[in-house]
């Protein structure tokens, strides 16, 4: 079945770059995403990349897939205190037809 | 963009009754919409699958005639707890696809939906 995994903590320095990673196990995904949550919110689409893509760059986000291994990251440039949230992977699994969500990072920035 | 309106926002409700929490498509046509559960500190859980004019489709281990779910116009689908319990508290989000072009390439959601039963 699908999965997608993510480290559960990351802490940075204002101005820093973050970086959050994510492994997933099904390897005909087409699309994917990141999400942002803020306390108390629904999800917000930061980004997605399509499965034929190794990176893809969004102003200070870039996305780098490396689809041998199934690894998905996410990199902040300059991280602000406002990026502060969780953020969650996401596959479209082809099986299944839906969206299968990683456990989500909290990001904690540090002024 | 595609914009999912959800409500209300939070709701507190005695134990045995009924919750309803709203989803609206305001500017797009929503002919599925997913509903999501999450617990503190956890990821969201896909709980059903609701298409316009049929059946919801629901996830294993949900009970289907604890979380109605209705989809009976394109842009309004609606999760109704029954005979809510403490358990049954928790964050509910729907998701609505998006059009498949730009911004919309992802999944819109809702605000969510905070649920406390007493």
């Amino acid at each position: 079945g699908e999965d997608v995994e993510q480290s559960l903590f990351l802490s940075v320095r204002e101005g820093d770059s973050s970086v959050i990673n994510c492994t997933y196990t099904d390897s005909s995904s087409t699309y994917l995403y990141w999400y942002k949550q803020e306390p108390g919110a629904g999800l917000q689409l930061l980004t997605y990349i399509f499965s034929n893509m190794d990176m893809k760059q969004d102003q200070r986000l870039t996305v780098l897939l490396n689809k041998k291994d199934k690894h998905l990251s996410l990199r902040i440039a300059d991280t602000q205190t406002g990026d502060s949230a969780i953020y969650f992977c996401a596959e479209w699994a082809e099986y299944g037809n839906k969206l299968v969500f990683g456990a989500g990072t909290i990001l904690r920035v540090k002024s | 963009g595609a914009v999912v309106s959800q409500h209300p926002s939070w709701v507190i409700c005695k134990s045995g009754t009924s919750v309803k929490i709203e989803c609206r498509s305001l500017d797009f046509q929503a002919t599925t919409m997913f509903w999501y559960r999450q617990f503190p500190k956890q990821s969201l859980m896909l709980m059903a699958t609701s298409n316009e004019g049929s059946k919801a489709t629901y996830e294993q281990g949900v009970e289907k005639d604890k979380f109605l779910i209705n989809h009976a116009s394109l842009t309004l689908s609606t999760l109704t707890v029954t005979s809510a319990h403490p358990e049954d508290s928790s964050f509910y989000i729907c998701s609505a696809p998006g059009t498949g072009h730009g911004d919309s390439i992802g999944y819109t959601f809702g605000s969510g939906t905070r649920l406390t039963v007493v």
